[in-house]
């Protein structure tokens, strides 16, 4: 059981280019989330859905797509790379009714615009 | 909106010693409340929740924690602390999403753990 995988680990972007982060999970979880995490600020929710189809915005979303197709993936898609958006990004998943569960989250991705 | 203070940005405690971090938040309602440890290099670990019932929380590693309503506080304890706990310790509350079961999470801004021989 892998959990939820994050690919790549590491990334180095130009400014102006464009990448998409993936992040799939196998646990056949409803919500998925996507954080990025800065030093001195914690974790902040960019996106997150709560099922295939339907998505909305966290704290910091812009500059940042998200789309969930299926139930097990939950690209995040940089469209115009900034400085400002280096940053390690993580990727979660919960089930439905997460009370009673808990967010697992990817081992997360470096990602540097220069 | 919700948020969480996490007032020590870094503490340092000798092997062996007690351990107490402290989280308090804002949440208008009856909060869920998290701790997560991440150390060097790694995702975020679950350590420990409250949603309701008991308002001393037990996790893993060891680690417990007290709900206070009245000073808004969802403190992080453990009796004797072992080197591998030096890590980063994230206090979160929960805000439920509408119509959905799931909670959107709001993080602490961390506090790091160095431990000392």
């Amino acid at each position: 059981n892998a959990g939820v995988t994050q690919t790549p680990k590491f990334q180095v972007l130009k400014t102006g280019q464009s990448m998409t982060l993936q992040c799939a999970q196998d646990m056949n979880h409803e919500y998925m989330s996507w954080y990025r995490q800065d030093p001195g600020m914690g974790l902040r929710l960019i996106h997150y859905s709560v099922g295939a189809g339907i998505t909305d915005q966290g704290e910091v979303p812009n500059g940042y797509n998200v789309s969930r197709s299926t139930t097990e993936d939950f690209p995040l898609r940089l469209l115009s790379a900034a400085p400002s958006q280096t940053s390690v990004y993580f990727c979660a998943s919960n089930g439905q009714g997460s009370w009673n569960t808990e967010a697992f989250f990817g081992q997360g991705t470096r990602l540097t615009v220069v | 909106a919700q948020s969480v203070t996490q007032p020590d940005i870094h503490i340092t405690v000798s092997e062996g010693a007690s351990l107490e971090l402290r989280c308090n938040y804002s949440y208008g309602a009856t909060p869920y409340l998290f701790w997560y440890v991440q150390s060097p290099g790694q995702g975020l670990q679950l350590l420990l929740k409250y949603f309701s019932g008991d308002t001393l929380v037990q996790g893993i590693k060891g680690f417990e924690a007290e709900f206070k309503r009245s000073q808004s506080s969802f403190n992080l304890r453990k009796p004797s602390v072992h080197w591998s706990d030096a890590a980063e310790y994230f206090c979160a509350v929960g805000a439920r999403v509408a119509n959905f079961g799931n909670e959107k999470l709001t993080f602490g801004t961390g506090t790091r753990l160095t431990i000392i021989p």
